[in-house]
């Protein structure tokens, strides 16, 4: 079993809906998580991170972590053609090495 | 803005050479890392650095070994590349709050 787990999708959706990206992880001395964006062909690009169990909010993105179903979730509300991509979770104890999911690759249809 | 930088986006190498891929970052950060991205397996960590000519192995150390004489330059080094080394090389760095902050990549064919 992979310590974090994510649904490669693909998800299309029309645009202006909410988005939800999820991943799952297994190790509970995880406290640190992050959501990358990745254009093809390119670095990722760190979209959020958050600390233990909670919100944070960052314009139209929502990160959402809970620690007690070991579950991460992205939000992405009034979604435009720019945020198609593919969508990284991860996830450390602290300052080092992260453990990432494979990705979620997401369109938004005009 | 933290930046990483990397000395080429794409490069072309044949089986046998030695390639060297070179990561910089400008915000005095501690922790170097590279890692390669595959489709269908992700982001896989190669090896990493906590300090000047400090290196630890990642998950797939393999035919790879790296090099830190500087704290913000990273090398990574393919003895004799082989087909199977094709692939997306990304480098990244964080500093003490933890967030890691990665490169443009290279992207690497090995012919």
């Amino acid at each position: 079993q992979k310590e974090v787990e994510q649904d490669p999708g693909p998800l299309s959706v029309p645009e202006g809906a909410i988005v939800s990206l999820n991943c799952t992880y297994s190790n509970s001395a995880f406290q640190y998580f992050m959501w990358y964006r990745q254009y093809s062909r390119k670095g990722p690009e760190l979209l959020m991170y958050t600390y233990s169990s909670g919100n944070k909010e960052d314009g139209r993105f929502t990160a959402q972590v809970d620690k007690s179903s070991k579950y991460i979730s992205l939000f992405i509300r009034d979604s435009q053609p720019s945020d198609s991509a593919t969508y990284l979770c991860a996830s450390n104890f602290g300052n080092e090495k992260l453990t990432f999911g494979t990705g979620t690759r997401l369109t938004i249809i005009p | 803005d933290v930046k990483v930088t990397q000395s080429s986006r794409y490069l072309v190498k044949r089986t046998g050479e030695k390639v060297f891929l070179e990561c910089v970052q400008d915000m005095d950060h501690e922790n170097m890392f590279w890692y390669r991205q595959d489709p269908g397996l992700g982001l896989r960590l190669i090896y990493f650095s906590y300090d000047v000519k400090m290196k630890e192995k990642g998950d797939i150390p393999e035919g790879y070994s790296v090099s830190r004489e500087k704290k913000e330059r990273f090398s990574l080094i393919l003895e004799s590349a082989s087909t199977n080394q094709t692939s997306m090389y990304l480098c990244a760095s964080n500093g003490w709050t933890g967030e890691q902050f990665f490169g443009p990549g290279t992207r690497l064919t090995v012919l």
